[in-house]
């Protein structure tokens, strides 16, 4: 298995309140994405990082925000959590080359009171 | 754009039948495909993967896909069911200039005894 982490793994806090998700990774991965999963819409991209200090949106970014001040760990952080936002977040990595695949870790159930 | 269409959202098969599970994609640049297998409360994993090259792909745990540009699809198969192959799979598009992957809705299957 690739070496991904994420913690914590079940988080459970109140609106309005600031919450940061950790991703961190052993394979010297350049690229690095945080996932939200919800019944019937599969994963959806929230932002990836193409490097250090190198991040982008995704699809459905509003209300997150991501920092990666080293290569192994990429931060997902909710500024003032919303119920809508309780979810299933993943994170994954892959290689140097476009064509690779991603791999995942175990995933963080947040939910947001 | 890319985008992914899993036709199904629920699978039922009996133990040692064959498993169909569909994909279809929309892609304006050549694709990169991948089926992955999700367990209850784990991550993701890769199951198989198309990037160029033969069009008939062999996986992990007995499954296969057949790239058919023609039909744009990717349909994911298993020629005898197992109890353990109950999980939800996904299938996701890459496009060579992008390092984003969409993925589709998912597809619960079901393996009765």
């Amino acid at each position: 298995d690739a070496g991904i982490t994420q913690s914590p793994r079940h988080k459970v806090t109140e609106t309005g309140t600031p919450v940061t998700l950790r991703c961190h990774q052993t394979e010297n991965h350049r690229y690095m994405y945080w996932y939200r999963q919800d019944p019937g819409h599969g994963l959806r991209l929230i932002h990836y990082s193409y490097g250090v200090k190198d991040t982008d949106k995704g699809e459905v970014s509003d209300g997150y925000s991501v920092s990666r001040s080293k290569t192994e760990d990429f931060l997902l952080t909710l500024e003032s959590a919303t119920s809508s936002q309780t979810s299933v977040y993943f994170c994954a990595i892959s290689g140097w080359t476009s064509r690779g695949e991603q791999f995942f870790g175990p995933g963080t159930r947040l939910t947001v009171l | 754009a890319q985008s992914v269409t899993q036709l199904g959202s629920h699978v039922s098969v009996s133990e040692g039948a064959l498993v169909l599970l569909r994909c279809n994609y929309s892609s304006s640049v050549p694709p990169y495909l991948f089926w992955y297998v999700q367990y209850p409360n784990q991550g993701l994993q890769l199951l198989l993967k198309y990037t160029t090259g033969a069009t008939l792909v062999k996986g992990i745990n007995g499954f296969e896909a057949e790239f058919k540009k023609s039909e744009t699809s990717f349909h994911l198969t298993k020629p005898s069911a197992h109890m353990s192959d109950a999980a939800e799979y996904f299938c996701a598009v890459r496009g060579s200039n992008t390092d984003k992957l969409i993925f589709g809705t998912g597809t619960r299957l079901q393996v009765f005894p």
